[in-house]
């Protein structure tokens, strides 16, 4: 079956210009995180959202970035008024609940 | 809340040496326990899983973890590494309550030597 897939796989935008990133989970999962992964690093954890609760956004950096989901499915992480540390790639993950994570392939973001 | 300790950020082992990796967790209940690994430039994948049951767990390339519930911990090994094994390795817990979310650790770089 399908895994989880991401849209834009690159984006290059210019400082202080907005950003939309999509994610499409698996069918049927529950649970949908959003992480962020610097050159080198760990998996910064950004939001979580599961079923009908409210997200867990204790991860956003800033009030810049927001995510939603819409309908338990789709979801899309804006960032606004990209600064050049924002550069980064965003992965998105889902799962069942408590169960493992299937990531995506990840979108690269380079603010210019 | 949950946590995930990594102590060891990098580990360089010989090829054909084996490998343990740790990872300590922080949690009420019985967790549900994960470990995953990064090759360069590729995503993230699932190497094995602890929900319950048989303490010790096999995974995929030959590795194995085992839950140690008194020490909170869920250590990977593996008996001989190959140079492909290369890669970032991640532990994770979670658990079908606190609303199940999985929290990870930040990581372990395991080095290959030939």
């Amino acid at each position: 079956g399908a895994g989880v897939s991401q849209s834009p796989s690159n984006k290059v935008t210019e400082k202080g210009k907005d950003v939309e990133l999509r994610c499409d989970p698996i069918s049927g999962h529950t649970a949908l995180y959003w992480y962020r992964q610097s050159l080198g690093q760990g998996l910064e954890f950004l939001i979580y959202f599961q079923g009908n609760s409210a997200p867990d956004k204790s991860g956003l950096p800033s009030d810049r970035f927001s995510a939603e989901r819409t309908g338990g499915s789709v979801s899309t992480l804006t960032i606004q008024r990209t600064q050049q540390e924002d550069s980064a790639v965003y992965l998105c993950a889902s799962s069942s609940i408590g169960n493992e994570q299937f990531f995506g392939p990840g979108t690269r973001l380079t603010v210019l | 809340a949950q946590s995930v300790t990594q102590p060891d950020i990098h580990i360089t082992v010989s090829e054909g040496a084996s490998l343990e990796l740790r990872c300590n967790y922080s949690y009420g209940a019985t967790p549900y326990l994960f470990w995953y690994v990064q090759s360069p430039g590729q995503g993230l994948q699932l190497l094995l899983k602890y929900f319950s049951g048989d303490t010790l767990v096999q995974g995929i390339k030959g590795f194995e973890a085992e839950f140690k519930r008194s020490q909170s911990s869920f250590n990977l090994r593996k008996p001989s590494v190959h140079w492909s094994d290369a890669a970032e390795y991640f532990c994770a817990v979670g658990s079908n309550t606190n609303a199940g979310k999985s929290t990870f650790g930040d990581g372990t770089t395991l080095t290959v030597k030939p």
